[in-house]
């Protein structure tokens, strides 16, 4: 059974840093993982998919990566802003859509 | 992108009282869309698959008598939660891919559900 985590729970940064998100995951097996941002009470903004056959992919000042052989991906996020406040969640499709999400890194930037 | 329209955003009911959530997929059709839940503080767990013109699939402990889905057609889900109680108080949401999607296409969520049973 596919399950997935990340690490922090929690982070708070000062506005400007660079930072990494990680995600874990058990079964290699996957077509792709994405990494969304939810605002509180809100829905899912997608932010990247990386496939299977990726290393990583790139949008702004994101950088997601993808060592699928070890079970890991990391959220790379440059010149962090308040705006990037927001939890984080990865998630792995093993099985033609159906999304195994983790709990999820809560981020918060300050001013 | 892909727009997904969910709606109810938010509704409060009676303990004891059904309530329908509808999810549909406004550019594009869908064969398939996918229901989930999440409690307060913890992450969004995939509760069933919805098919087009057949019955929906429910994941591992999902009663499928309670959580009545129905797919219609190729740009409507509806989630019907029946005889609510509290501790169906939850955030759901919908997800779906286009129907000519390639493998390794983003999903495309709803805004979300905020369900309060009192």
């Amino acid at each position: 059974k596919q399950e997935v985590t990340q690490i922090p729970a929690a982070l708070s940064v000062p506005e400007g840093e660079n930072l990494v998100l990680n995600c874990s995951f058990t079964d290699s097996a996957i077509y792709n993982l994405q990494w969304f941002r939810q605002d509180p009470g809100k829905g899912l903004t997608s932010l990247l998919l990386i496939q299977s056959s990726q290393r990583e992919q790139t949008s702004g000042r994101l950088n997601a990566s993808l060592d699928k052989s070890s079970g890991r991906s990391t959220l790379y996020i440059a010149a962090s802003q308040p705006g990037d406040s927001a939890t984080y969640l990865c998630a792995v499709d093993n099985q033609g859509g159906k999304l195994i999400f983790g709990q999820g890194t809560e981020l918060s930037v300050k001013p | 992108g892909a727009v997904v329209s969910q709606h109810p955003s938010w509704v409060i009911c009676k303990s004891g009282t059904s309530v329908k959530i509808e999810c549909r997929s406004l550019d594009f059709q869908a064969t398939t869309m996918f229901w989930y839940r999440q409690f307060p503080k913890q992450s969004l767990m995939l509760m069933a698959t919805s098919n087009e013109g057949s019955k929906a699939t429910y994941e591992q402990g999902v009663e499928k008598d309670k959580f009545l889905i129905n797919h219609a057609s190729l740009t409507l889900s509806t989630l019907t939660v029946t005889s609510a109680h509290p501790e169906d108080s939850s955030f759901y949401i919908c997800s779906a891919y286009p129907l000519d999607r390639v493998m390794n296409t983003e999903a495309f969520f709803g805004q979300g559900t905020r369900l309060t049973v009192v």
